[in-house]
């Protein structure tokens, strides 16, 4: 049973570019979550969904920022127009039920650089 | 706005010494995690603490709730280099995890 699986694991991309980041829960995982790490920080929340909802966006920049995750694929959260603090890796999670009846697994990250 | 703290955020301790990280959180929850993180890692799992009084141990780790203290402890026994990691505490606030600012362990011989 693979993993959470995020693609890419590095993408480097120069302000005002787009950055798309996808995650592909683990099989028979309906929540996703986004969060980010600045470098020497904790993780930030930044979105909880299920399929084709978005339940709380609560975490997110209101500009730039959006997440979506559809019937069929993987979740995609894109930041337009990508600014030097955008710079951070965002790791995806997934989880079978709510966590509070479960645990949550994370993938191993996608690490942003914006020059 | 529920806010969880981690203390020391850094820590050096010697092979074999014993030593407790602390997590604090401000609001309600019965729900408390444990993760580690290596260096340019993912988080691995560690603990999940689901009740009042709820004790785990696994290996030289030992974690530990008390939702009326709003206080969880992460307890470190003969500290090996193996354990140098940053470990989090995450707290469940409407069906999100919110994380601590974890604390970077150093274990030297």
């Amino acid at each position: 049973n693979a993993g959470v699986m995020q693609n890419p694991r590095h993408l480097v991309r120069r302000r005002g570019q787009e950055a798309r980041l996808r995650c592909s829960p683990m099989k028979g995982h309906s929540h996703v979550y986004w969060y980010r790490q600045l470098p020497e920080e904790g993780l930030k929340f930044m979105v909880y969904l299920q399929k084709e909802n978005i339940i709380d966006e609560s975490g997110m920049p209101k500009e730039r920022f959006s997440a979506e995750f559809p019937k069929e694929g993987p979740s995609i959260l894109r930041i337009q127009q990508v600014v030097r603090g955008d710079s951070a890796a965002y790791f995806c999670a997934s989880s079978r039920l709510v966590p509070n009846t479960g645990e949550l697994f994370f993938g191993e990250g996608s690490r942003l650089t914006v020059l | 706005e529920l806010k969880v703290e981690q203390n020391p955020l850094f820590l050096s301790m010697q092979e074999g010494k014993n030593y407790t990280i602390y997590c604090n959180y401000s609001t309600t929850s019965d729900r408390l995690y444990w993760y580690r993180q290596d260096p340019g890692k993912s988080l691995e799992s560690l603990f999940v603490l689901l009740s009042n009084g709820a004790v785990k141990q696994e290996g030289r780790l030992m974690a530990s709730l008390d939702t009326k203290a709003r206080l969880s402890t992460l307890h470190i026994t003969a500290a090996v280099h193996d354990l140098s990691a940053t470990y989090f505490c995450a707290v469940l606030m409407a069906d999100k995890l919110i994380f601590g600012t974890g604390t970077r362990l150093q274990v030297f011989p």
